[in-house]
């Protein structure tokens, strides 16, 4: 167990619906990473959060967005959801951010979109 | 970040030590190189790191070669258990610092 919580586990939605991915850090880690997985590719960085700022983006799509809230938690909302979102969704947190700082991925969330 | 080469595919025979290669002659002196597993569709799992020194833990040791440009996950004694995809990663500095994950090397642990 990493200690990083994700909920739902799995998810199965309509296209053109919102969906929201929760993640719980680890005990006092302050960065929160995440990460999509689908079959043909592998794992993509989406977003990372710093103690509620947004630090890094990767190829995270507009109809993405994520945030971090004061209690650390963080949200990857998908909204107008496509066939093609559907995928393994990590979310990852880290004491500090520098790169000696391990990263620790929660267990995922499945999202099938039909 | 730096680019990591690893074998796609590798066996290796239960109880034997799986010796795991990957080169990153790009990497820069501060950079850290990272292993991480994942088993099916698991999360990604912290298996090791190092910056210079060889390392070790409960699950591997890293042997990083002297001019850092190339390294080796061990895992001394393999079991079922250990078959997965191994990522090696260069961890670029700075504060965003996130891992990009390359495509691994899948091993398969067999009786």
């Amino acid at each position: 167990d990493s200690g990083v919580t994700q909920t739902p586990k799995h998810l199965i939605t309509a296209t053109g619906q919102r969906v929201t991915l929760r993640c719980s850090p680890r005990s006092g880690d302050l960065s929160v990473y995440w990460y999509q997985q689908s079959l043909d590719q592998g794992l993509q960085f989406l977003i990372q959060y710093y103690n509620g700022e947004e630090r890094a983006k990767g190829n995270i799509l507009e109809r993405f967005s994520a945030q971090q809230f004061p209690d650390l938690h963080s949200e990857l909302n998908l909204s107008s959801l496509e066939l093609g979102d559907s995928a393994l969704y990590f979310c990852a947190s880290s004491p500090a951010v520098g790169s000696g700082n391990t990263i620790y991925f929660g267990e995922g969330s499945w999202l099938t979109v039909v | 970040d730096a680019k990591t080469t690893q074998p796609t595919s590798m066996d290796c025979a239960e109880g034997r030590a799986a010796n795991l290669p990957c080169n990153h002659s790009t990497i820069s002196g501060n950079e850290y190189v990272y292993w991480y597993r994942q088993i099916h569709s698991q999360g990604p799992q912290y298996i090791i790191h190092g910056l210079k020194n060889n390392e070790t833990n409960e699950m591997a040791s890293l042997i990083i070669t002297e001019d850092r440009k190339s390294s080796t996950l061990i895992l001394p004694h393999a079991t079922l258990r250990d078959t997965a995809v191994y990522y090696c990663i260069v961890r670029s500095t700075g504060t965003a610092s996130k891992l990009t994950f390359g495509t691994g090397t899948r091993l398969q642990v067999t009786l």
